[in-house]
């Protein structure tokens, strides 16, 4: 069965970085795009970003561009985010998910991990 | 970017009812929305994709309709283990985005 398991989460002070990865299993994780949703507490789920198969193209979302990187390791199976520069508002539980596509032209979120979860406090 | 408004945003309903969750797209998404299932302390859990398939292992009381920019997902008779938010998603373009959820409590 499909299983993605996040860690890396964890309390950091507003500025530093953090980098989060997601170990898949359970299916071909070089066959399809990965995305990184965020979700703060009470609130809806946030996509924050996602890398196709191979990782050659990757695109986030406005709130992140510049500061956060989505990456991939298919040898390891795993997803990573690179968080830099963080603030108070990136404060939230992230899960990795995996896209029903290989190019994730129409993104949705098949499976979900059971997430992690990020503080920015100091 | 394309907002996503569901109503209502909470309602209380008894075991054995029907419940219908409305979600209305800011332009249309043709049949690109999908509905999640999320239980405190977890994660978001596929229930529909293209606005009306199940995924699978979904409970067939579950279903979905709609196209363009208003959807509608409907519980035939709710079940204990159905008390939960419900979130409409839409994935036309980029970003995806979600609606603001609708949480199903026990009357």
């Amino acid at each position: 069965q499909v299983q993605l398991e996040e860690s890396g989460g964890g309390v950091v002070q507003p500025g530093r970085s953090l980098r989060l990865s997601c170990e898949a299993s359970g299916f071909t994780f070089s066959s399809y795009s990965m995305h990184w949703v965020r979700q703060a507490p009470g609130t809806r789920p946030e996509w924050v970003a996602v890398i196709s198969y191979d990782g050659a193209n990757d695109y986030y979302a406005e709130s992140v561009r510049g500061r956060f990187t989505i990456s991939r390791d298919n040898s390891k199976n795993t997803l990573y985010l690179q968080m830099d520069s963080l603030t108070a508002e990136d404060t939230a539980m992230y899960y990795c998910a995996r896209d029903p596509t290989s190019r994730g032209a129409r993104p949705t979120f098949v499976y979900w991990g059971q997430g992690t979860l990020v503080t920015v406090s100091s | 970017d394309i907002q996503m408004t569901q109503s209502p945003s909470s309602l209380s309903a008894s075991v054995g009812d029907r419940v219908t969750i409305t979600c209305r797209a800011s332009q249309g998404v043709s049949t690109y929305l999908a509905w999640f299932q999320q239980k405190p302390g977890k994660a978001p859990k596929s229930l529909i994709y293209a606005a009306s398939s199940l995924q699978s292992g979904v409970p067939s009381r579950f279903s979905g309709s709609g196209s363009g920019t208003d959807f509608t997902l409907t519980i035939s008779s709710l079940q204990p283990e159905d008390f939960a938010t419900y979130y409409c998603q839409q994935y036309i373009s980029y970003p995806p985005s979600f609606g603001q959820g609708t949480k199903v409590e026990i009357k």
